[in-house]
């Protein structure tokens, strides 16, 4: 079974531009997770969606949105990017919605804001 | 204060050491804990899951989690050179959120 894909890998964009990752989680997953890891914060939690719905959401601000698609591909965008918003951004499905099922972590999208 | 506390590393142990990870938190409801292991260019990968406190082992990894301390440990015994990755920390109170991470501890198993 094919893991989790994220496109692109590499981005390079220039403050004030807004800039959209997809995702693509492992057939039959429902539930999409998004995260931001960078070296001094670690992982941080941007939202999750399942079943297009978004269930949960981090402390991040709105530029930072989400969707999710019929067939639970999703997509995340950010606009009016800053500096600070130079990261890697990491995707994670599971079968379902809930603290107890396996997240599953595609390879990520580095995001380099200049 | 971070929620989840995690010593960045860079930790060096010659080939076929005990290696001790630790994580404190300051959240008494998280009941849901996670080991990850990241390598360089890739997503982090699930190795333990553990309900509550107690042990858990499988293979050569040992998860270990004292709540009332609020400290997790993920052991590796007989270390190798493929387990030089990032080690992350995962929990959850089971409610809201999904996770909340540690930073990671480098990790170098030198041969």
């Amino acid at each position: 079974k094919a893991g989790v894909t994220q496109t692109p890998r590499y981005l390079i964009k220039t403050r004030g531009q807004q800039v959209t990752l997809s995702c693509s989680p492992i057939s039959g997953h429902r539930s999409v997770s998004w995260y931001q890891q960078t070296p001094g914060q670690g992982l941080q939690f941007l939202f999750e969606y399942f079943s297009e719905t978004q269930r949960n959401k981090g402390n991040f601000p709105g530029r930072f949105s989400g969707r999710q698609f019929s067939n639970s591909r999703s997509e995340m965008n950010v606009s009016t990017l800053e500096l600070g918003d130079s990261a890697l951004y990491l995707c994670a499905s599971s079968l379902e919605s809930g603290y107890t099922d396996t997240q599953y972590f595609g390879p990520g999208t580095r995001l380099t804001v200049l | 204060q971070k929620e989840v506390e995690q010593d960045p590393g860079p930790l060096s142990v010659p080939e076929g050491a005990i290696v001790s990870l630790n994580c404190t938190y300051s959240n008494s409801a998280f009941q849901y804990f996670m080991w990850y292991r990241q390598y360089s260019r890739k997503g982090p990968e699930l190795l333990m899951y553990t309900y509550s406190s107690g042990n858990k082992e499988d293979g050569r990894f040992t998860a270990q989690v004292d709540k009332s301390s609020k400290y997790i440990s993920l052991f590796i015994r007989d270390s190798q050179p493929s387990d030089s990755a990032t080690y992350l920390c995962a929990m959850s109170d089971g409610g809201t959120y999904k996770y909340i991470f540690g930073t990671g501890t480098r990790l170098k198993v030198l041969a």
